[in-house]
């Protein structure tokens, strides 16, 4: 089993609409989440930071079950610059450990 | 602009011909990291630096070695290129006790013929 698994899609989309992400987390001892953005061939970038229960930035909420071992993003009002790959990352600091997950594709349409 | 610098962008090796690649950061961060990615998959870290305390992955073959002669430079050296070792190579810093906040470099494609 993976230790941080996502859906891979495509999610597509229309313009305006809701869409949500899953990932889903093996280590117990992970303490923080990341949601990443990864254009086509190009670096990943921080999206979004989740330490306790969640976070909210704009059009995108994230939330942290740790009961489930899962974490969601939350994006509302989808825009075409939307269209990405979006990497889970969970951190275990005892192990200075950063997993990513293969990332979920969305492509937002008109 | 503060950032993380990879050279070259792309970079084209012969099967077993070794190559070097290179990472510069004028974030002064201490935690360096270097990835692999391939197509459609996540990135896969094979070493990284906590100052100057070498973290070698498991699971990273011994092909691959890396070089941080001072807090702002890492070498990542692939010593004899196989044709699985094609990827996008990508340097990231953190500030230390903010792992997780990665700041990635632009990455260098590496093609092997």
């Amino acid at each position: 089993r993976k230790e941080v698994e996502q859906d891979p899609g495509p999610f597509n989309v229309p313009e305006g609409a809701t869409v949500a992400f899953n990932c889903t987390y093996s280590n117990s001892a992970s303490q923080s989440f990341f949601w990443y953005r990864q254009d086509c061939r190009k670096e990943p970038k921080l999206l979004m930071s989740v330490y306790s229960s969640g976070n909210e930035d704009g059009r995108f909420t994230a939330q942290l079950n740790r009961a489930s071992q899962y974490i969601s993003l939350l994006i509302r009002d989808s825009k075409l610059s939307d269209s990405a790959t979006y990497l889970c990352v969970a951190y275990t600091g005892t192990a200075s450990k950063l997993t990513f997950g293969t990332g979920t594709r969305l492509q937002v349409t008109l | 602009d503060a950032m993380v610098i990879q050279n070259p962008r792309y970079q084209v090796t012969q099967f077993g011909k070794p190559v070097t690649l290179s990472c510069s950061q004028t974030l002064n961060h201490n935690v360096m990291y270097w990835y692999q990615q391939k197509s459609s998959q996540a990135p896969k870290l094979l070493f990284h630096y906590y100052d100057k305390d070498f973290n070698n992955e498991a699971d990273t073959p011994d092909n691959f070695q890396s070089r941080r002669p001072n807090t702002s430079f890492c070498f990542l050296d692939i010593r004899s290129p196989g044709l699985g070792d094609a990827a996008m190579y990508l340097c990231a810093t953190s500030r230390g006790g903010q792992g997780g906040n990665l700041f990635f470099g632009s990455g260098t494609q590496l093609s092997v013929l």
